[in-house]
């Protein structure tokens, strides 16, 4: 079974410059979750996702980031304009969405860098 | 809100020497709790978790986890320990009726040497 694929894997970009990642969850996985780890920190969640309907983006920061699933599979994550503070590494999850508690299952990630 | 602490950072430890990793949470309500490790350059992979049931909870790979309410813990433990366990493990809760939300800590660095 294949596991949950993002990319790019790295990104190095400048203050005030738009960046986007892309993920793929496991096939017939409805829920997908982008979380954000700083260095030296847990992951934090920025959105949640069921099937293609946001769950839970209290955490987001709408005035910068925005995330779509388009057809309740892909997603995209975006951060425009980015900020240094930006810099971390961005994870992707997805579960069955079937039952709470359900078991997430992440990507490689992929690790942002602003400078 | 619930919050997830890990106090010890890092954790150097001995082959074939026991460990414990310390995880303690705050919630007014029921949880479960999950932990997850990190081996370098790769995502997260669940380790153990309790959802309910017996307290006491056990991975393949020789880790357990005691869900310890009075204390509000959730120390994971492995009697001896291997060079390949060398990674990132983080302690995670997810409140009921909370759509799996998880919170996280901050993850402590278990390191295994000769």
């Amino acid at each position: 079974e294949a596991g949950v694929a993002q990319s790019p894997r790295y990104k190095i970009i400048e203050k005030r410059q738009s960046v986007a990642f892309w993920c793929n969850p496991i096939s017939g996985h409805a829920t997908l979750y982008w979380y954000q780890q700083i260095l030296g920190q847990g992951p934090k969640l920025l959105i949640q996702f069921q099937n293609n309907g946001v769950v839970d983006d209290s955490q987001l920061p709408k005035d910068r980031f925005s995330a779509e699933r388009l057809k309740g599979v892909d997603s995209t994550l975006k951060i425009q304009p980015a900020k240094l503070e930006d810099s971390a590494v961005y994870l992707c999850a997805s579960s069955l969405g079937g039952s709470v508690p359900d078991t997430q299952y992440f990507g490689p990630g992929t690790r942002l860098t602003v400078l | 809100a619930q919050s997830v602490t890990q106090l010890d950072s890092q954790v150097p430890v001995f082959e074939e020497a026991p460990v414990e990793l310390r995880c303690n949470y705050s919630s007014s309500v029921s949880v479960y709790l999950f932990w997850y490790v990190q081996y370098p350059n790769q995502g997260l992979q669940l380790l153990l978790k309790y959802l309910s049931g017996s307290t006491l909870v056990e991975s393949i790979n020789g880790f357990e986890a005691e869900f310890n309410k009075s204390q509000t813990s959730f120390h994971l433990r492995k009697p001896s320990v291997h060079i390949s366990d060398t990674a990132e493990y983080f302690c995670a809760v997810s409140v009921a009726g909370t759509a799996s939300k998880l919170t996280f800590g901050t993850g402590t660095r278990l390191q295994v040497t000769l």
